[in-house]
């Protein structure tokens, strides 16, 4: 089985522009959760999505937005970008989602610079 | 408001010794924990996982333990080998959420 994959894998913007990454989960896995990691902060979760649905969101602002497509490919927009959204952005699939005794499949992740 | 902490940003170990990783919750809904390996430019793997029923789970040489009362969990690495430097994380795992920590690097030094 192919595992997950993120594109581009890196990128490099201004600020004020906005950036779309895309991830296809592995097959079969109808739930892709969207993370943000920068140095010293660990993995901050961005939002989930189930069957096309956003199933749970977190403490970002409304310039960060997703979506879900009926192959589960997930694709994550951030507008009007700022210096700090300069990270790594991981998206990880999985077969029902964030409950317990599900594992993340995680992608190798965007590198996002903002310059 | 950090509701999982690693304390320990790095961690360096003599290859062969126990690896010993903390992790510590505050919030009680947690009941299923995790911990993830992850090397430089690729993402988070899958390590090993307990749930709150449990005290103990081992797979290998990695062995994670969970304190309830004391909301702590840790992970042992049992010899600790060079492949075993990476960042690891631990995430907590409740209510449809899977709050992470900010990891640890883990150093195996020869």
């Amino acid at each position: 089985k192919a595992g997950v994959t993120q594109t581009p894998r890196y990128l490099i913007k201004t600020r004020g522009q906005q950036v779309t990454l895309s991830c296809s989960p592995i097959s079969g896995h109808r739930s892709v959760s969207w993370y943000q990691q920068t140095p010293g902060q660990g993995l901050q979760f961005l939002f989930e999505y189930f069957s096309e649905t956003q199933r749970n969101k977190g403490n970002f602002p409304g310039r960060f937005s997703g979506r879900q497509f009926s192959n589960s490919r997930s694709e994550m927009n951030v507008s009007t970008l700022e210096l700090g959204d300069s990270a790594l952005y991981l998206c990880a699939s999985s077969l029902g989602g964030l409950v317990p005794g599900e594992t993340q499949y995680f992608g190798p992740g965007t590198r996002l610079l903002v310059l | 408001d950090q509701q999982v902490k690693q304390n320990s940003p790095s961690l360096s170990v003599q290859e062969g010794r126990i690896s010993i990783l903390n992790c510590d919750y505050t919030n009680s809904m947690f009941d299923y924990f995790l911990w993830y390996k992850k090397y430089p430019a690729e993402g988070p793997t899958f390590l090993i996982s307990i749930s709150s029923i449990k005290d103990k789970n081992e797979d290998g040489r990695f062995t994670v333990f969970l304190n309830k009362s004391a909301k702590h969990l840790s992970l042992h690495i049992v010899p600790s080998q060079p492949g075993d430097s990476a960042v690891y994380f631990c995430a907590a795992s409740g209510n449809y959420q899977l709050i992470w920590g900010a990891g640890t690097k883990l150093i195996i030094k020869p």
